[in-house]
């Protein structure tokens, strides 16, 4: 079956420009997560809903940094006045539930560049 | 919160030849912890998880073992292959929370 999709595959900005960034999970999974990927490193996590509600979104590194998931499945990740730190791969995961040891699968990532 | 320190950062070793990959935690209470290959531009695929309550896993060439007193856990990739040649990521998850924390990543290269 189809896996986890993200669109645009490459985003390029402007310094202080809005983006937004878009994950379709697999189909039934009502775990979704956001990892950000800076090069040489691991994901780094910034938010995850369960249904349509965010359960932890402590990652988001500041408030210019939002994410929705209206209807539980399609999720957007919102970045406002976009810095040239930002710059990273933006990585989703979904997986069926919520809870130790279920497996996260990921998509393959938008490649955002702030300039 | 959870620290989790990899190495080496970077393995080279010759066709044939096993490779391991090894990676410490700080939370006691991790229960989960999944190792992940990607594939330059690729996404993060899953090779293999183990839970707290077993020591060692294995799936043909590839086995994980867990050391939960000195809180450690290691990759093991036997007759290594060129297409194995990717970054590897372990990961630790503790049963209070859902969110893994992410070691720095392991670039392997093997050496037809």
């Amino acid at each position: 079956g189809a896996g986890v999709s993200q669109t645009p595959s490459n985003k390029v900005t402007e310094k202080g420009k809005y983006v937004e960034l878009r994950c379709d999970p697999i189909s039934g999974h009502t775990a979704l997560y956001w990892y950000r990927q800076s090069l040489g490193q691991g994901p780094e996590f910034l938010i995850y809903f369960q249904g349509t509600g965010a359960a932890d979104d402590s990652g988001l590194p500041n408030d210019r940094f939002f994410a929705v998931r209206p209807e539980g499945s399609v999720s957007t990740l919102k970045i406002q006045r976009t810095e040239r730190g930002d710059s990273a791969v933006y990585l989703c995961a979904s997986s069926l539930n919520v809870g130790a040891g279920d497996t996260q699968y990921f998509g393959p990532g938008t490649r955002l560049t702030v300039l | 919160g959870e620290n989790v320190e990899q190495h080496p950062s970077t393995l080279s070793v010759q066709e044939g030849d096993s490779a391991v990959i090894k990676c410490t935690y700080s939370d006691s209470a991790s229960n989960y912890f999944p190792w992940y290959k990607q594939e330059l531009g690729k996404r993060p695929q899953l090779i293999i998880d183990i839970r707290s309550n077993v020591g060692e896993k294995k799936d043909q060439r590839i086995a994980v073992t867990l050391n939960k007193t000195a809180k450690h856990f290691s990759l093991h990739i036997t007759e290594t292959q060129p297409e194995d040649s990717a970054v590897y990521f372990c990961a630790s998850r503790s049963g209070g929370s859902y969110i893994p924390t992410f070691g720095r990543g392991t670039s392997l290269i093997v050496h037809p």
